[in-house]
């Protein structure tokens, strides 16, 4: 149980295309499921909560209008990052929170590999 | 000032071996939860273990055990009889304040340690 993916898991595009991101909880729904940034060998960066049924909660720093975010189910979110530049360029991962237990815990998808040529 | 340090940004261990790998915290909330997770080099993150702070008893998951000391503000992962798909990045991570035990809580993450196991 407790299975999230991500499509794609490796995109590439061109500078001022748009990109989306799938999350999807497979077995479990999720009200709330985070998106981070991870830079090579470095920490993961919270970009922003997503909850289902109302607007994100991005992190300071984070561009609001540069990665829109949608949570239209209790399994899908979506990050598209808007007229994506070469600075975009990282991996991308999701979250989403399975409750109960000890704990709610975070379990992660995959990831997505985004290069901007 | 980090709320989450790892000092150690890589280890070695020979295999079936067992090795601690360090982790620091900083709050000052009573209420917090420590997380470890596994990321190999598909990127995939995998949890490993959780110690709320209020539980008693050190948290323990198959050959993953969590050394909790509350008064240090430590929470070091010890993994017994290392493998060698044990090797990975390893990253120690906490959920503070009211949100603890929610579905709300925002984790933040340490600087990760790059585990390599010898055979």
């Amino acid at each position: 149980g407790a299975v999230v993916s991500q499509h794609p898991s490796r995109v590439i595009c061109k500078s001022g295309t748009s990109v989306k991101i799938e999350c999807r909880s497979l077995d479990f729904q999720a009200t709330t499921m985070f998106w981070y940034r991870q830079f090579p060998k470095q920490s993961l960066m919270l970009m922003a909560t997503s909850n289902e049924g109302s607007k994100a909660t991005y992190e300071q720093g984070v561009e609001k209008d540069k990665f829109l975010i949608n949570h239209a189910s209790l399994t899908l979110s979506t990050l598209t990052v808007t007229s994506a530049h070469p600075e975009d360029s990282s991996f991308y991962i999701c979250s989403a929170t399975l409750a109960g237990g000890i704990t709610d815990t975070q379990y992660f998808g995959p990831g997505t590999r985004l290069t901007v040529l | 000032a980090q709320k989450i340090t790892q000092t150690q940004p890589g280890m070695f261990v020979q295999e079936k071996e067992a090795v601690t790998l360090d982790c620091t915290y900083d709050t000052s909330d009573p209420s917090y939860g420590l997380f470890w997770y596994k990321q190999p080099s598909s990127g995939e993150m995998i949890f490993l273990i959780y110690q709320g702070s209020y539980d008693q008893q050190n948290a323990t998951e198959g050959r993953y055990s969590l050394n909790f000391q509350k008064a240090r503000k430590s929470a070091n992962l010890v993994i017994s009889a290392s493998q060698l798909g044990d090797s990975a990045m390893y990253f120690c991570a906490m959920r503070e304040g009211l949100e603890a035990r929610t579905s709300y809580g925002k984790l933040t993450f340490g600087q990760g340690t790059i585990l390599t196991v010898h055979p």
